[in-house]
């Protein structure tokens, strides 16, 4: 079975400053990648995904992730941060196989400060 | 694009009553899967359909969970003889499926409050 390791449950930022929230998981197989954000009383939306192909991936809201499968890490950055990318952060795996259904991580909890 | 949507938003019931949730997936989407989020910790997986079949259930979905999906349309998740530890947020999330198209999308979600 797969599983998914947030180390830092919070993450504090100052503004314009740059983040790196950190992912690392466990899996005997192939697997896909997936850094989801959860605003306050919201469902999730994919910032982005690493299928196959090049392992520095480009997401949305200026957010990237590198793919490293000697360390199985899977780390989400941004170079500045603002105010409203406060929130809840989610890596996931699925299987490259059969059953597409995702393992999360605890979440990490990034907060900008002004 | 509409968008995953579930109903109710939220839900306040109390122990030992039935309650029943409805997602409605992204219309040309075949993969339905619902998940549970407790407070502090990522979703868990339920439960998957393709189509109307429902083809893996977790060990969480205890005997008093069912869900369907008539028709490969929209899903229902009931929970009979509710149970404090039954309150969380529910999500649905959908998906056409299969190689690059396996990106999940996800509802709002349904909050469950089991007094």
């Amino acid at each position: 079975a797969q599983s998914v390791t947030q180390l830092d449950s919070q993450v504090p930022v100052f503004e314009e400053a740059p983040v790196e929230l950190r992912c690392n998981y466990s899996s005997s197989v192939s697997v896909y990648l997936f850094w989801y954000v959860q605003y306050p009383n919201q469902g999730l939306q994919l910032l982005l995904k690493y299928l196959s192909g090049s392992t520095l991936v480009k997401g949305i809201n200026g957010f990237e992730a590198e793919f490293n499968k000697s360390q199985t890490s899977f780390h989400l950055r941004k170079p500045s941060v603002h105010i409203s990318d406060t929130a809840e952060y989610f890596c996931a795996v699925s299987l490259n196989f059969g059953n597409e259904k995702l393992t999360f991580g605890t979440g990490t909890r990034l907060t900008i400060i002004p | 694009d509409t968008g995953v949507s579930q109903n109710p938003r939220h839900k306040i019931t109390k122990r030992g009553q039935n309650v029943t949730f409805r997602c409605d997936p992204i219309s040309e989407h075949n993969r339905l899967y619902w998940y549970r989020q407790t407070l502090g910790q990522g979703p868990e997986f339920l439960t998957y359909f393709q189509n109307e079949a429902q083809l893996e259930k977790s060990r969480l979905l205890s005997d008093r969970f069912s869900a369907e999906r008539p028709k490969g349309s929209f899903s229902t998740l009931e929970i009979q003889r509710t149970e404090q530890g039954d309150s969380a947020m529910y999500l649905c999330a959908s998906s056409m499926g299969g190689g690059q198209e396996r990106t999940q999308y996800f509802g709002p979600g349904t909050r469950l409050l089991v007094l």
